[in-house]
């Protein structure tokens, strides 16, 4: 299954509200997560189940979507949102991530 | 807190080897699912391989099946990926993540990632 995330990169400033897109190329329900990851750093798991927020993360960060279509949105950027972000999906192995979107300071 | 440590890391010539470990604390190791994913420089991540919790049921990725060995010794709480016949192209921190308790959801933890280097 092949994961296409929508931007590549994007450029936003503090307070915007950003959406970030992963494609499907097959269904997967909603067996598909999202990461973040700073540099240096290993991925951080943000969204899981699609639409469930992980425990610890902030409520400004929401996902959505079934079947492939997956969007994830940030309410309202924080300095310490930018960073680059990750689907995967969990509905069959190999479990596939998508290629990334790289979220910068305007 | 959850914690994973790699180790095993370095830098070995194309066609060597090498076995990485994940030493995983203050969880119940043996209850969880565990997966190797790795990053190359400057790119984004690669699912490798998955095990089951009690080592029964594995999968890989077509990139390294038939030259990567995953395995656990949930006595020791450690988790192993063996690499052999390694190339350039597996040049890449490594990183151990503990599968979410919910199934089909992602990993929840991770380690800090070894970095691997193939060269000559």
């Amino acid at each position: 299954i092949q994961l296409t995330q929508s931007p590549s990169s994007l450029s936003a400033s503090v307070g915007d509200r950003v959406t970030i897109t992963c494609r499907a190329s097959q269904g997967i329900s909603s067996y598909l997560a999202w990461y973040q990851q700073k540099p240096g750093n290993a991925p951080k798991l943000l969204i899981y189940a699609a639409s469930s927020l992980q425990s610890g993360v902030p409520s400004r960060f929401s996902g959505s979507g079934s079947g492939t279509d997956f969007t994830l949105t940030i309410s309202s950027l924080q300095p310490e949102d930018f960073a680059t972000y990750y689907c995967q999906q969990l509905n069959s192995y190999p479990r596939t991530f998508g290629q990334g979107t790289r979220l910068e300071i305007k | 807190q959850v914690q994973l440590v790699e180790s095993g890391g370095g830098l070995v010539k194309p066609g060597g080897s090498l076995r990485l470990s994940c030493a995983a604390s203050r969880f119940t190791f043996s209850d969880y699912f565990m997966s190797w994913i790795r990053q190359a420089p400057g790119k984004g991540l690669e699912w490798l391989s998955y095990i089951s919790s009690s080592g029964r049921t594995i999968y890989y990725a077509d990139s390294v099946k038939g030259r990567f060995t995953i395995s656990r010794d949930n006595a020791k709480n450690s988790l192993y990926l063996q690499m052999n016949s390694l190339r350039a192209e597996d040049t890449a921190v490594y990183y151990c993540a503990r599968d979410h308790f919910r199934p089909y959801s992602g990993y929840d933890y991770w380690g800090q990632g070894t970095l691997v280097t193939v060269s000559s």
